[in-house]
């Protein structure tokens, strides 16, 4: 069955400083999509990346980054030089290959709170 | 500009009352989803449609009823059987495979009188 987990339920740091967002998932496909999604205090999720199962290459963007390691089975998120407006829920998610059960699994979240 | 538009912002049920809330789409999406958020509970999947005329039971179905009549709207109603529906309510879609991103709504906001 699949599973997301992410073990910090809230996290708060000083602005300017790096954050680091864990994310570990369980699935039994060997194809497979992760996905982070933000969720600012108006409260729509806003989806910041995508990434499949056969590409292990890290991602950045801007002050974001993504490490993707199967062998560990996570998915993590770090936030370079935090700024105020990070502030937010982050959601990791995953979706096995679509079929006729096409949904995705989210995680429980992570509050994050930059302090100025 | 497309998007997807829930409405209302806020609403409230009283003892015994059904209420719907509404998810309209313009991005000719073929999937659409409601999600129920709780305090620390993440998101929790309600019902799903991958086409018209046709859904399916998410994990926490019971107390809840949907209906996808048209492609771009897809109606949500508690239920008075349910009988704890204060929750934040959010409804997304997207084109047909669960393996692309989801777009989402603002979200509805429901609570009991």
């Amino acid at each position: 069955a699949q599973k997301v987990t992410q073990a910090q339920t809230e996290i708060s740091v000083v602005e300017k400083e790096d954050v680091t967002l864990d994310c570990v998932y369980e699935t039994r496909d060997t194809t497979y999509y992760l996905f982070w999604y933000k969720q600012p205090p108006s409260g729509e999720l806003v989806f910041l990346i995508r990434r499949n199962s056969f590409d292990e290459q890290n991602e950045i963007s801007g002050r974001y980054s993504w490490n993707f390691q199967k062998s560990t089975s996570s998915f993590n998120f770090t936030i370079t030089a935090s700024q105020v407006v990070d502030s937010a829920v982050y959601f990791c998610a995953l979706s096995e290959r679509g079929g006729r059960d096409d949904k995705i699994i989210f995680g429980k979240g992570t509050r994050l709170h930059i302090l100025p | 500009d497309g998007g997807i538009t829930q409405s209302p912002k806020y609403l409230f049920r009283k003892e015994g009352q059904n209420v719907t809330l509404s998810c309209e789409q313009n991005l000719n999406h073929d999937a659409m989803y409601w999600y129920r958020q709780d305090p620390g509970q993440g998101l929790r999947l309600i019902y799903y449609s991958q086409i018209v005329n046709d859904f399916q039971k998410g994990d926490i179905a019971e107390g809840y009823s949907v209906s996808r009549e048209k492609k771009e709207s897809f109606p949500l109603t508690v239920t008075s059987a349910q009988k704890n529906p204060t929750a934040f309510y959010l409804c997304a879609s997207t084109l047909y495979r669960g393996n692309q991103p989801q777009h989402f709504g603002d979200g509805t906001r429901l609570s009991i009188l």
